[in-house]
C-alpha cells in the first residue's frame, strides 16, 4: 500500500460525457502527478501539482483540466470524453524526487 | 532518441537471473528508477539510482547505469513466480524536469 488513494476504482461511461477523478497523496506529500496509461501509448505523464500550483505538464489534452485543493488532494477532470481515452489513469505523489503510485482508475469509455 | 527504450518482453526460467535492459533519453537525468506493476495493480517503485554512482544493490536486485551510453539495467537474481510482472524504466529528464516512462518489459516466469 502506498498510501496515495484514488476513486473510483473503475468507470464506465459514454462517448461525450464528463467525469472526475480524484485522488489522496500520501500525508506530507506537496506534488501530485497525473498519468494516462494506455495499451498503445503506454504511460504518459499528464500534469504535476505542487502545493495547489500547476508545475509541469505532459501530454494533456485541452477537454482535460486538473486541479489541487487546499488540503493537497487533486482531481482530474476529462470531457467530451472519446472511445480513445479509455485507459488506466493513475495518481503519483511526491515530497522530493520518489514518486508513489496510487492503484489507478479505470476509465472504459462506451 | 525522444523516448525512454525497453524491450517488450523477457521470458525467464525459475530461479534463473532476470535481465531487464533500457536506453534513456537525457544524460544529464538526475535520477533513474524502475518501477514494477503487478497484473491489475498501480505502480510500484522497486529502486532507483542517482546519476552520480553506477551501481546499486539492494537484496535480489542489481541496477547498472551506464551514463555515456545512457543504458539502465535491473538485475533480478533467482527469479521466482512472484517476480511476474511488467517493469517499467523511468528517468527525472533534467532538461524539462518531467518524468519520463519505458512501455514497460513484460517478465514471464518459465517452470
Amino acid at each position: 500500500d502506498s498510501g496515495v488513494t484514488q476513486t473510483p476504482k473503475h468507470l464506465i461511461t459514454a462517448t461525450g460525457q464528463r467525469v472526475t477523478l480524484r485522488c489522496s497523496p500520501r500525508s506530507g506529500d506537496l506534488s501530485v502527478y497525473w498519468y494516462q496509461q494506455s495499451l498503445d501509448q503506454g504511460l504518459q505523464f499528464l500534469i504535476q501539482y505542487y502545493n495547489g500550483e500547476e508545475r509541469a505538464k505532459g501530454n494533456i489534452l485541452e477537454r482535460f483540466s486538473a486541479q489541487q485543493f487546499p488540503d493537497l488532494h487533486s482531481e482530474l477532470n476529462l470531457s467530451s470524453l472519446e472511445l480513445g481515452d479509455s485507459a488506466l489513469y493513475f495518481c503519483a505523489s511526491s515530497l522530493q524526487d520518489e514518486q508513489f503510485f496510487g492503484p489507478g482508475t479505470r476509465l472504459t469509455v462506451l | 532518441g525522444e523516448d525512454v527504450e525497453q524491450s517488450l518482453f523477457l521470458s525467464v526460467r525459475e530461479g534463473d537471473s532476470s535481465v531487464i535492459n533500457c536506453t534513456y533519453t537525457d544524460s544529464s537525468s538526475t535520477y533513474l528508477y524502475w518501477y514494477k506493476q503487478e497484473p491489475g495493480a498501480g505502480l510500484q517503485l522497486l529502486t532507483y539510482i542517482f546519476s552520480n554512482m553506477d551501481m546499486k544493490q539492494d537484496q535480489r536486485l542489481t541496477v547498472l547505469l551506464n551514463k555515456k551510453d545512457k543504458h539502465l539495467s535491473l538485475r533480478i537474481a533467482d527469479t521466482q513466480t512472484g517476480d511476474s510482472a511488467i517493469y517499467f524504466c523511468a528517468e527525472n529528464r533534467n532538461r524539462d524536469d518531467k518524468i519520463i516512462f519505458g512501455k514497460g518489459t513484460r517478465l514471464h516466469i518459465l517452470p
